[in-house]
């Protein structure tokens, strides 16, 4: 068990750029969440998978985010035409298919700090 | 916006003491969670306690949950310095899949 890695750690961006994360939650987990936090605040939920399947996403998140997850394991999430007021970590965590226990428990990785200058 | 809120948003006490945070929510869960989070780090899951339980224990840690006040309670007992993070309350918003966090609050342990 290798924890949650999540990459880039840091990415300055100039407004307008597009960027891309990555999440590789940890293996056979097969739940898969993203959030956003800011300063001071708690994590925000984006959404979340389920498998490969986009099962839930946020109404605060605009057409410019995008989430996938390909075959069910690694996540990106990318931000199209990024704004000063996406600058904020971007979380990823996942869970285990059982549904009582430790099931409920999520395993955040490090995040990745987005600046955009 | 955040369905959790935690009192106090910040808590300074010395170490040896009892720090004890709040966390009311407004919908109904299914349980709710405690996490901390080291400055500029991930969020580590501490305990968990669902809706038919009142009261749950792990280490110097006490968790008590009051469903018909939509509240909870995290009781860190004998603080130690490296208790000083952000502890935030999660809730499993009913009928869906999301997690909902408050806003924290930030305990510091002096020494």
């Amino acid at each position: 068990d290798t924890g949650v890695s999540q990459n880039p750690r840091h990415k300055i961006t100039k407004r307008g750029q597009n960027v891309t994360f990555r999440c590789d939650p940890i293996s056979e987990h097969n739940r898969l969440y993203w959030y956003r936090q800011t300063l001071g605040q708690g994590p925000e939920f984006l959404t979340y998978f389920q498998n490969e399947a986009q099962l839930e996403k946020s109404r605060l998140l605009s057409d410019r985010f995008s989430a996938e997850r390909p075959k069910g394991s690694f996540s990106t999430l990318e931000i199209q035409r990024t704004e000063q007021g996406d600058s904020a970590m971007y979380l990823c965590a996942s869970r285990p298919n059982r549904t009582s226990g430790v099931g409920d428990t999520q395993y955040f990785g490090p995040g990745t700090r987005l600046t955009v200058l | 916006s955040q369905q959790g809120e935690e009192d106090p948003q910040a808590l300074s006490i010395q170490e040896g003491e009892n720090a004890t945070m709040n966390c009311s929510y407004k919908t109904s869960i299914n349980n709710l969670q405690w996490y901390r989070q080291n400055s500029g780090r991930g969020l580590v899951h501490l305990i968990l306690i669902r809706s038919n339980e009142r009261e749950k224990h792990s280490g110097r840690l006490r968790v008590t949950l009051d469903t018909s006040k939509k509240s909870s309670s995290l009781l860190i007992t004998a603080s130690r310095a490296a208790d000083t993070a952000s502890y935030f309350c999660a809730t499993d918003a009913a009928g869906t899949y999301k997690y909902i966090f408050g806003t924290g609050t930030r305990l510091k342990v002096l020494a």
